[in-house]
Parts: C-alpha cells; structure tokens; sequence
C-alpha cells in the first residue's frame, strides 16, 4: 500500500523560498514519478512538474521555470519542492502526487495523493 | 497549452438522480484524460483514467467515456457522498493542465 506523507504548513513572506517534503512508502523499487500540484485558496487544481523517482529527470511548468526546483532523494523516497522569490499569489496548497510502480513518465495518472501542504505567504 | 474546459461549472442533484459532467479538450489528447474527485478540504483522489477504466476501489456507479476532443464523466444514482468537486486533466502534452471544475452539489 503506498502512501504519500509531505511537510506541514508553512508561513512565510514575500521574496523568500519555502521548500515541501513528500515522502512516499510502500514502493519496491524506484520506479514511479513525483508531480506537484497547487491549489490557491478556492482554485481549481494546476500542475507545476514533475520529478522521476528513478532517474530524476525533470519537467517544470514554463511559468514556474527559474523559481521552481524539484529534487528527489532515492534512499529514502522523498522529493523535494523548492519555490522561491515568494509573491502571495503563491498562498496556496501544493499537493504531490505519484503514480502506481513501474509508471515513470510526467504523463501518467496522479494515483496516489499527498495531504498537501498549505504555504502561505504574507507580509 | 491545452485548455480543457468542464460543464457545467456547479450542478445540482438529488440523491438517485444520474449526473453526467462533460469536459473538453482544444486539441485532440487521444486517450490521456483522467478524472479526480475532491471533497472539501481533502486531496484529490483518482476516479477514472484513460477516459474509461475506472480506478479500484471507486463504485460501478461512476463512468466514463469519450473520444479526440470530448469526454463526460456520468454518476448513475448519485449518492450522498459524491457531492464533491470533479476535476478532468489531460496528460497527452506538457504541461499537463486540468479544467476548472464542477461542483456538485445537493438539490
């Protein structure tokens, strides 16, 4: 059974970076991917980018390109979110999602969900 | 990018009734469309992918169907706990976007 535990919430102010945590479990092997997701307050969902597991290939949606950085860390299953020069339209909750072993591209279904992580973002 | 846009934006319904949710695409996505349900303040959870298989666990109530640029999503006899947030997303090209949503509420 996998399941997808992130950080907490975080307070932060504008121009700053917070970073998000995403542990998965109950993988076998290193075969899956990480997608990040954010919702702003009363949203509909957007993607952000995606993160192999295995190989920690990449993609980054164009509008977080040159703030977004996404790593993963293979020996205990955790990817990384860092997101910096903070503006508070970023106050939202960003979600990681993964997809079931063996599904390693950032165009596969989102199977499995994290709790999400609320980062607001206020002078 | 590819725009993918849902209708109706909110709907009601009474319990027992069947729901059908569309969802379009600018541009043909094949196969790549996916459905998530999510309840107020919780994660999105995976219903429906690649237009049609219905993910383990998730009633036989729930459907899908579609095909190039149109997909719907349909409840026969929803139950008190689908009233919820549908989303579609598309994963046919970078970046992998989603419509905006339907709520469903309860009449």
């Amino acid at each position: 059974q996998v399941q997808v535990v992130q950080s907490g919430p975080e307070v932060t102010k504008p121009g700053s970076s917070v970073k998000v945590s995403c542990r998965a479990s109950g993988y076998t092997s290193g075969s899956y991917g990480f997608t990040w997701v954010r919702q702003a307050p009363g949203q509909g969902l957007a993607w952000m980018g995606w993160i192999s597991a295995y190989n920690g290939d990449s993609k980054i949606e164009k509008q977080f390109q040159g703030r977004l950085l996404m790593t993963r860390e293979t020996s205990t299953a955790t990817a990384y979110m860092e997101l910096k020069s903070l503006r508070s339209d970023d106050t939202a909750m960003y979600y990681c999602a993964t997809t079931v072993e063996g599904s390693t591209g950032w165009y596969e279904k989102l199977d499995y969900w994290g709790q999400g992580s609320l980062v607001s973002v206020s002078s | 990018d590819i725009q993918m846009t849902q209708s109706p934006s909110s709907l009601s319904a009474s319990v027992g009734d069947r729901v059908i949710i569309t969802c379009r695409a600018s541009q043909t996505i094949s196969r790549y469309l996916h459905w998530y349900q999510q309840k107020p303040g919780k994660a999105p959870t995976l219903l429906i992918y690649e237009v049609s298989t219905v993910q383990r666990g998730v009633p036989a109530r729930f459907s899908g169907s579609g095909s190039g640029t149109e997909f719907t999503l349909t409840i026969d006899s929803v139950q008190p706990e689908d009233f919820s947030t549908y989303y579609c997303q598309q994963s046919h090209t970078l970046p992998p976007t989603f419509g905006q949503g339907t709520r469903l509420e309860i009449k």
